[in-house]
């Protein structure tokens, strides 16, 4: 069974652009969560997605945005890039039931000059 | 505030020796906790999952316990190799929520 894939790996932007992430997770799963990591802040929730459904939101500006396809493919959408923008931004596949393993892709490197 | 801390920050160690890593968190109200691995400038693979209702779990040479009146858990390492040098992070998922709240983590050094 094919794992967790993100495209692109590596990104450069600049300041103000916007960039689009994608996701796709193992086949059958419909959750796909979303997450930041930072060498300052580590590792933070972005937001999940459910059935096309976004179910759970983090503390994130509203420039960060997402949705999710029929076929549970993920889109992230991050708008008017500032430089504290630049993470490797990962993405996270389960069934979507409670207490189930979470299985991560190789992540998205962003650099925004 | 529900806070995960994991201590030590970074460990070097000579191979063979066993190992443990701590993780805390402020909130017994989980649902579970999971330890994962990441390799630099990878993602995260996850190592094990241990149930609110678990204590522990094992696979191989990983054994990771959970105490959820201490709001603790132990990731422990046995006869460590060089291939398990990554940075380890614990995972915390509270009740009624649908993400992960992780760790600092901790950098594993195990010297040849």
């Amino acid at each position: 069974k094919a794992g967790v894939t993100q495209t692109p790996r590596y990104l450069i932007k600049t300041r103000g652009q916007q960039v689009t992430l994608s996701c796709s997770p193992i086949s059958g799963h419909r959750s796909v969560s979303w997450y930041q990591q930072t060498p300052g802040q580590g590792l933070q929730f972005l937001f999940e997605y459910f059935s096309e459904t976004q179910r759970n939101k983090g503390n994130f500006p509203g420039r960060f945005s997402g949705r999710q396809f029929s076929n549970s493919r993920s889109e992230m959408n991050v708008s008017t890039l500032e430089l504290g923008d630049s993470a490797l931004y990962l993405c996270a596949s389960s069934s979507g039931d409670l207490q189930e393993t979470q299985y991560f892709g190789p992540g998205t490197r962003l650099l925004v000059l | 505030k529900q806070e995960v801390t994991q201590i030590p920050a970074a460990l070097s160690v000579p191979e063979g020796e066993n190992l443990v890593l701590n993780c805390s968190f402020t909130d017994s109200a989980i649902y579970n906790l999971q330890w994962f691995r990441q390799d630099p400038g990878k993602g995260l693979t996850s190592l094990l999952l241990i149930q609110s209702s678990q204590r522990e779990q094992t696979s191989g040479r990983l054994n990771a316990s959970l105490d959820k009146s201490s709001g603790r858990s132990t990731l422990y390492i046995a006869a460590s190799q060089p291939g398990d040098s990554a940075t380890y992070l614990c995972a915390v998922e509270y009740t009624g929520a649908n993400n992960l709240f992780f760790g600092t983590g901790t950098r594993l050094t195990v010297i040849p």
